[in-house]
């Protein structure tokens, strides 16, 4: 089991550049999830999907945040154009489905600086 | 609504002693789940102890258990025997076991080991 593998590890853009930020989840998970960690916020959930499908999008900030998820083994976030106010370690985290008692397993996360 | 709250920001404990890391939650849900999760200083997110709020039994996982008090909405995280690996932040969290599957964090703890 590779686990929930994101690219890239780091992101260094500038300002009106759009970002994607990719995950592949655990194979076999159903529900895939995309937060925010912030020193000012914390841990925020943007977005999640269960089986492909969008289920919660009120984390999204604003139209310049889209996500997708073509297949169960991939996911994408993109920022269009990005802003200096989106630096943060954003994380793909999966899991199996509702009422499951395994944890959320999380990528390593991509750290986005946007200059 | 969810809501986790984690009230120290930090703490430092001796090598080998035993350390208890507060988290209380506020739910209107019936049937949910609690997660605590550590994070080190190389950033990822690793899954520690869950527990249900139907379990009767107080959740342990090796070194770990959850100190479950479900009048109380109290969830603690007791570590037995802390090591210096142990210093990281710790986060609690929750989940609505038939509903909306993300998860809501708490702002953390950050447990420093002395040695």
């Amino acid at each position: 089991d590779a686990g929930v593998i994101q690219s890239p590890r780091h992101e260094v853009t500038e300002m009106g550049q759009e970002v994607t930020l990719r995950c592949k989840p655990i194979s076999g998970h159903n529900s895939l999830f995309w937060y925010r960690q912030t020193m000012m916020r914390g841990l925020e959930l943007l977005i999640y999907f269960n089986n492909n499908v969008p289920i919660d999008d009120s984390g999204m900030p604003e139209d310049r945040f889209s996500a997708k998820m073509p297949n169960a083994s991939f996911s994408t976030l993109k920022i269009q154009p990005s802003e200096p106010r989106d630096s943060a370690v954003y994380f793909c985290a999966s899991t199996r489905g509702q009422g499951s008692n395994y944890g959320y397993t999380f990528g390593s996360g991509t750290r986005l600086t946007v200059v | 609504a969810q809501k986790i709250t984690q009230t120290q920001p930090g703490m430092f404990v001796q090598e080998k002693e035993a350390v208890t890391l507060d988290c209380t939650y506020d739910t209107s849900d019936q049937s949910y789940g609690l997660f605590w999760y550590k994070q080190p200083s190389s950033g990822e997110m690793i899954f520690l102890i869950y527990q249900g709020s139907y379990d009767e039994q107080n959740a342990t996982e090796g070194r770990y258990s959850l100190n479950f008090q479900k009048a109380r909405k109290s969830a603690n995280l007791v570590i037995s025997a802390s090591q210096l690996g142990d210093s990281a932040m710790y986060f609690c969290a929750m989940r609505d076991n038939f509903g909306n599957e993300k998860l809501t964090f708490g702002t953390g703890t950050r447990l420093t080991i002395i040695p």
